[in-house]
């Protein structure tokens, strides 16, 4: 069975740093690309971007440059979220999805709260 | 970046009932679209991708249609789980975009 299960929920403080994990099972890992989409609260969705998972390439959408950072462990298949600096607009969930131009399979959700 | 934007915002809807939703692209992306379903509290699942292709598993009831920039989704025989927040995705041109969604309620 093909998932990907996500690390669990994170309250953090203004300023701080996360980093969200993203394991892969059922499949070779190298095979798709990971993307990361984030959810406001009570929002659609938003691309941030994705990482080329046999290069470990990322593509950084506008909006999710700077202090975000996608990095990969293929002998974990493992796919990573860094958040730099957290901002109170940075709460929501962060979604990792498996694929290309279509996203097949998602992981259940990080819910990452920013509040001092 | 390519909007997306979906009609209508929400919908009531019932049991049994056929719906259809649209997607209106702001240019032209061929059939790179694709449609997913969001339950509460849930991740999204890929329903329909390149605008008519249905994922493996996903029922029969749901189909997509449409080219160019505007393209919907129809779910047949609505069955209790439907009841959620629909989204469309463009990936024909960086940064993939979604639109608002669409929520059925009951």
């Amino acid at each position: 069975q093909e998932q990907l299960v996500q690390s669990g929920s994170e309250l953090k403080k203004p300023g701080a740093s996360v980093k969200i994990s993203c394991t892969a099972s059922g499949y070779t890992f190298t095979t798709y690309a990971m993307n990361w989409v984030r959810q406001g609260p009570g929002q659609g969705l938003e691309w941030m971007g994705w990482i080329h998972t046999n290069t470990g390439n990322p593509t950084y959408a506008q909006g999710f440059t700077g202090r975000f950072v996608f990095s990969l462990d293929t002998s974990v298949q493992t796919a990573f979220l860094q958040i730099n600096g957290l901002k109170a607009e940075d709460t929501g969930v962060y979604f990792c999805a498996r694929g290309g131009r279509v996203k097949e399979v998602w992981g259940q959700g990080t819910l990452v709260t920013v509040s001092s | 970046d390519i909007g997306m934007t979906q009609s209508p915002s929400s919908l009531s809807t019932s049991v049994g009932d056929t719906v259809t939703m649209t997607c209106r692209a702001s240019q032209t992306i061929g059939n790179y679209i694709n449609w997913y379903r969001q339950r509460a509290g849930r991740a999204p699942e890929l329903l329909i991708y390149t605008a008519t292709g249905l994922h493996n598993g996903v029922p029969s009831r749901f189909s997509g249609s449409g080219s160019g920039t505007q393209f919907s989704l129809t779910i047949s025989s609505l069955q209790p789980e439907d009841f959620a927040t629909y989204y469309c995705e463009q990936s024909h041109t960086y940064p993939w975009t979604f639109g608002q969604g669409t929520r059925l309620d009951i």
